[in-house]
């Protein structure tokens, strides 16, 4: 069975701080693919980032970069220069790569940027 | 409009009413699903549909109904449910379903569903 995990309920840090959120996933599938998502107040989840098991290359988007590693099954988020509109509750997932296109979540993080 | 959107955005119902939640996506998806986020738990899978046809029901309680008459349309009906029921509902959309190759889920906003 998978599963995510995300052990951080809750982060507060301070404007321009780097905050890394933390998710660690088991599988026993091979492939499969990792996900983040956002999910500001208004409800809808915002997809970020897509990785798959086989791509183990770290991603930097602008202020977000991704590690992964499949020694630790691991796959954290790192904000570099925190911004108010960060704030937001935010999901690990995991794909299996046979059957359907089902996420399994992280319980998520809720990330507090305050001025 | 564009993307995924879900009406009503938020639903108040007694146990003994009888409610439908509706999803339209405008991405020329053939998939489609419905979440369940629960306070404290993770976002739950209930139903996948893939060209209309229900693919996956993820042991959800028959008083959760789907239906989906076409691809872009997607209700989830709902009669004699429980306090513990009230939640956000998120309906999502791919391209496809089947895993050939991922395809990325798009979420729509939610309908935050509390039940008296």
């Amino acid at each position: 069975a998978q599963k995510v995990t995300q052990a951080q309920t809750e982060i507060s840090v301070v404007e321009k701080e780097d905050v890394t959120l933390d998710c660690v996933y088991e599988t026993r599938d091979t492939t499969y693919y990792l996900f983040w998502y956002k999910q500001p107040p208004s409800g809808e989840l915002v997809f970020l980032i897509r990785r798959n098991s086989f791509d183990e290359q770290n991603e930097i988007s602008g202020r977000y970069s991704w590690n992964f590693q499949k020694s630790t099954s691991s796959f954290n988020f790192t904000i570099t220069a925190s911004q108010v509109v960060d704030s937001a509750v935010y999901f690990c997932a995991l794909s299996e790569a046979s059957g359907y296109s089902t996420l399994t979540f992280g319980k998520g993080t809720m990330l507090l940027v305050s001025p | 409009e564009t993307g995924v959107t879900q009406t009503p955005r938020h639903l108040v119902m007694g146990m003994t009413n009888k409610k439908s939640l509706k999803c339209e996506q405008h991405l020329g998806h053939n998939a489609m699903y419905w979440y369940k986020q629960s306070a404290k738990k993770p976002l739950e899978l209930m139903f996948v549909y893939s060209l209309e046809e229900r693919v996956e029901n993820n042991s959800v309680p028959s008083r959760f109904s789907p239906e989906c008459p076409n691809s872009s349309h997607l209700f989830l009906h709902l009669h004699t449910l429980q306090p513990e029921d009230s939640a956000l509902y998120l309906c999502a959309s791919s391209q496809e379903a089947r895993k050939t190759s991922y395809n990325e889920q798009f979420f729509g906003p939610g309908t935050r569903l509390t039940v008296l």
